[in-house]
């Protein structure tokens, strides 16, 4: 049990375009969701905090206008970067949580982001 | 911000030897988690520790808590190939959102 999938697994876009990350709980309902972004040989940092249907909570330093997240159902978080730069370019990994508590998330398997 | 700092960021050791990593951390917490994660791969949780809990074990992990001196250590015994991997602990805070905040990692790697 506890399964996050994320679609795709890679992804190659031109810069200035956007793109589309989805993270999915398949056997269970996901009421947080959170969203990770981990440069190469780094350590994984978290972008921002969502609650079934609501607003996202950013951290510091994370671009709302840019990183579009909607989490409309409690199995589906999407993250959407827009107007993508080659910086964004990165390993994103959601994780997803049934109670809400921090210490019991259960990690997808990580979208790569190349932007050319 | 990260609050978790690991030591040693890389190590290598023989195969059947113990590999042992440290995690420092600065706020109080309720529990620590360490995870492994395969390179361009998502995570895998090994192990939790309550912050009411000194010491656990899991199979071939060793994992303690000083809570005294905000610290961790990861030990895995009789290491294996398929050992080679980043670890990385994270912590979830007393006070404030309910988010994990995680260490820096090492990068173990087993040679044959």
């Amino acid at each position: 049990g506890a399964v996050v999938s994320q679609h795709p697994s890679r992804v190659i876009c031109k810069s200035g375009t956007s793109v589309k990350i989805e993270c999915r709980s398949l056997d269970f309902q996901a009421t947080t969701m959170f969203w990770y972004r981990q440069f190469p040989k780094q350590s994984l940092m978290l972008m921002a905090t969502s609650n079934e249907g609501s607003k996202a909570t950013y951290e510091q330093g994370v671009e709302k206008d840019k990183f579009l997240i909607n989490h409309a159902s409690l199995t589906l978080s999407t993250l959407t970067v827009t107007s993508a730069h080659p910086e964004d370019s990165s390993f994103y990994i959601c994780s997803a949580s049934d109670r809400g508590f921090a210490y019991e998330q259960y990690f997808g398997p990580g979208t790569r982001l190349t932007v050319t | 911000s990260q609050q978790g700092e690991e030591d040693p960021q890389a190590l290598s050791i023989q195969e059947g030897e113990n590999a042992t990593m440290n995690c420092s951390y600065k706020t109080s917490i309720n529990n620590l988690q360490w995870y492994r994660q395969n390179s361009g791969r998502g995570l895998v949780h090994l192990i939790l520790i309550r912050s009411n809990e000194r010491e656990k074990h899991s199979g071939r992990l060793r994992v303690t808590l000083d809570t005294s001196k905000k610290s961790s250590s990861l030990l895995i015994t009789a290491s294996r190939a398929a050992d080679t991997a980043s670890y990385f602990c994270a912590t979830d805070a007393i006070q404030g959102a309910q988010k994990l905040v995680f260490g820096q990692g090492t990068r173990l790697t087993i040679n044959p």
